[in-house]
């Protein structure tokens, strides 16, 4: 199976200022059939459902603010919100989808400083 | 506009069984794989177990096998839960998910 590990576990940012969440996967994610990182990344908030942000390790869902953006390759991957809105507070899941037994990471809490 | 509507939680004693539904509308169901994915109060989000297209395939995270079981029907276009012998750590928010699709969730207690 594939472990995702974040981290940090939480962080806090001033507003508009930058926030960066690392993932890391146990194995590689990347595709050689289609040079494709089978990861994505989720917005969670209270009493919502998740919301995906980021697929293909960096491609932006339709409607998703391009002050976010994803990056990384093979194993280790990275979330940034370029500039904080308060809107932005939620916990962050990275999840892999290149095994047929997907994983979260452990999620990363986005507070505002 | 796609709809993932979950139904049937709720509380359970321990050891109990409880069946989930998800009624899918706005997309072709028996075109994708389907998913249960869950978030226990304070956790993080787990995926729970997920199904093939025609059903021929199914995956379970290690701490439900044996107690769950994935179905669909793709006449109906629903995607159902079957969980037996309920343990309190199987308190969660349950979601239908097809990515980027989500439903509201719905809450299953076990307790007595």
């Amino acid at each position: 199976d594939i472990v995702m590990t974040q981290s940090p576990d939480s962080l806090a940012v001033s507003l508009g200022e930058r926030a960066t969440i690392n993932c890391k996967s146990s194995q590689s994610v990347l595709s050689s059939s289609n040079n494709k990182n089978y990861l994505a990344w989720y917005q969670k908030k209270p009493g919502q459902p998740p919301k995906l942000l980021i697929y293909w390790a960096s491609t932006r869902e339709s409607g998703v603010p391009d002050r976010f953006s994803g990056s990384g390759s093979g194993t280790d991957f990275t979330l940034t919100i370029s500039s904080l809105q308060a809107e932005d507070v939620a916990v962050y899941y990275c999840q892999q989808y290149y095994s047929t037994l997907p994983a979260f990471g452990q999620g990363t809490k986005v507070e505002i400083k | 506009e796609v709809q993932l509507v979950e139904s049937g939680g709720g509380l359970v004693q321990p050891g109990g069984s409880l069946r989930l539904s998800c009624a899918v509308s706005g997309l072709t169901f028996s075109n994708y794989w389907m998913s249960w994915v869950r978030q226990a109060p304070g956790k993080g989000l787990e995926w729970v177990a997920n199904i093939k297209q025609d059903g021929s395939e199914k995956y379970y995270v290690d701490s439900v096998k044996g107690r769950f079981s994935i179905s669909r029907d793709n006449a109906k276009n629903f995607l159902y839960l079957q969980m037996n012998s309920l343990r309190a750590e199987d308190t969660a928010v349950y979601y239908c998910a097809k990515t980027p699709w989500w439903g509201q969730g719905t809450l299953v207690t076990v307790s007595s």
